[in-house]
């Protein structure tokens, strides 16, 4: 599977916008970029998945590099709920259904 | 309300003495999994079940079993817990019936269960 690389720690001010980058250089045509975020005691939960172009959804979006080799996870408007563990994952077609979750970034949010 | 439950949530135990840990999810899925939460080691799979009656090995298998009877259960048991086996332990579903599309599916995972061994 190809590998993602995280920033260990990130910080950002509630109510201001947070980019979370995730680095995939060796990702193959086919991968989807999944985000899962862990909130303090909790399992992890999906955010938001893509292949090639920009995701939205009702918690995030996702900004996928034209050459794919990197993506950005955007909170609008960050919450003290959002500070989390953020894992940046790779699914390729012929994979398992094992997620492989890396460090993370870890976000914190400042009041 | 769609959702992964596990129980108990929090467990101390002493070496040897048999335990299970129960998972269940209300949401038709076929996929299920273990895994488990260290600190420095992230999220390691215990095992997974594609569906009823079929069962295999995740990357750390040793010192656990499961078994899938059901759909929606998918316990976990611990024969003859050791300390090294401390840890924060998650279930998850995915796949629901008939939308087998491996690279978009989405898991959802329980709130977890912190156990101690003795």
């Amino acid at each position: 599977d190809a590998k993602t690389t995280q920033p260990n720690s990130m910080e950002s001010n509630e109510e201001e916008p947070v980019h979370l980058p995730c680095n995939h250089s060796t990702i193959s045509g086919t991968d989807y970029i999944h985000w899962y975020r862990q909130l303090p005691s909790q399992g992890p939960e999906y955010v938001i998945h893509g292949l090639t172009s920009n995701v939205n959804n009702r918690m995030a979006s996702l900004a996928i590099a034209e050459d794919r080799k990197s993506s950005t996870l955007i909170l609008h408007r960050a919450t003290l709920r959002d500070a989390a563990v953020y894992y940046c994952i790779l699914r390729a077609m012929d994979s398992s259904y094992k997620l492989i979750f890396g460090s993370g970034t870890r976000l914190l949010v400042r009041p | 309300e769609a959702q992964v439950t596990q129980n108990p949530r929090y467990l101390i135990t002493v070496t040897g003495k048999k335990l299970t840990v129960t998972c269940s999810q209300n949401m038709n899925h076929e996929y299920m999994s273990w895994y488990r939460q260290d600190p420095g080691l992230g999220l390691r799979q215990i095992y997974y079940s594609m569906n009823v009656e079929v069962t295999d090995k995740g990357d750390v298998p040793e010192g656990y079993k499961v078994s899938r009877k059901e759909k929606r259960n998918f316990p976990l048991i611990l024969e003859s817990p050791s300390p090294n086996q401390t840890s924060l332990y998650f279930c998850a579903s995915s796949r629901p019936e008939g939308r087998p599309t491996l690279s978009t599916d989405t898991q959802y995972f329980g709130p977890g269960t912190r156990l101690t061994v003795l």
